[in-house]
């Protein structure tokens, strides 16, 4: 059973800094794996998608990477900027079609 | 392209009542998701249809919840009676089938549902 979980909870940074979001999963054998972005009281974004025949994905500062073999996806943010302020989440699939699992998210605050 | 539209947007009930989430998703989608996002949680699937037939409805409480996506397009999500542990945000997805899209889910607003 696919299991996702999503390390640190929380994370406070001041704006300008780069970080990383860091997912792992237990299941190697996914289908592809997906990044959102939920702000509060609203639905979810999607801000990356990686197959899993991908190594990354990248989307203005944003660029996620998948390794299957260790169970992991990371997030990295780049020059981040207040309005990056969030909840992110990352979902995995294992199979075309199938409904995603999802981690707790990370909530990222970033300071001015 | 519209996304996926959901409503009510918020929902205030007491226990034991009933309440009805619709949800329509992105044009030409096969497939629809329900999930339900409780409080400080990821969201977890509740139902997956696959044009008006149903997939994965394997956690859905299927004593109080019904759901059903008449020919293929809109759906609508049922809870009687609801609970207090009922409370929580009602996401809608749609998603292509596997092809150029690669799968990639779409996510409605959602529907905050209080149960007092």
């Amino acid at each position: 059973k696919q299991e996702v979980t999503q390390i640190p909870a929380a994370l406070s940074v001041p704006e300008g800094e780069n970080l990383v979001l860091n997912c792992s999963f237990t299941d190697s054998a996914i289908y592809n794996l997906q990044w959102f972005r939920q702000d509060p009281g609203k639905g979810l974004t999607s801000l990356l998608l990686i197959q899993s025949s991908q190594r990354e994905q990248t989307s203005g500062r944003l660029n996620a990477s998948l390794d299957k073999s260790s169970g992991r996806s990371t997030l990295y943010i780049a020059a981040s900027q207040p309005g990056d302020s969030a909840t992110y989440l990352c979902a995995a699939s294992n199979q075309a079609g199938t409904a995603l699992i999802f981690g707790k998210g990370t909530t990222l605050s970033v300071s001015s | 392209e519209a996304g996926v539209a959901q409503s009510p947007r918020y929902k205030i009930i007491e226990k034991r009542q009933s309440v009805a989430f619709w949800c329509n998703p992105i044009s030409g989608h096969a497939t629809l998701y329900w999930y339900q996002q409780i409080l400080g949680q990821g969201p977890k699937l509740l139902i997956q249809f696959q044009n008006n037939g149903v997939v994965d409805d394997s956690q859905l409480p299927k004593d109080r919840f019904s759901a059903e996506r008449l020919k293929g397009v809109d759906s609508t999500l049922k809870i009687q009676p609801a609970k207090l542990e009922d409370s929580a945000v009602y996401l809608c997805a749609s998603s292509n089938l596997p092809g150029p899209s690669y799968n990639e889910q779409f996510f409605g607003p959602g529907t905050r549902l209080t149960v007092l």
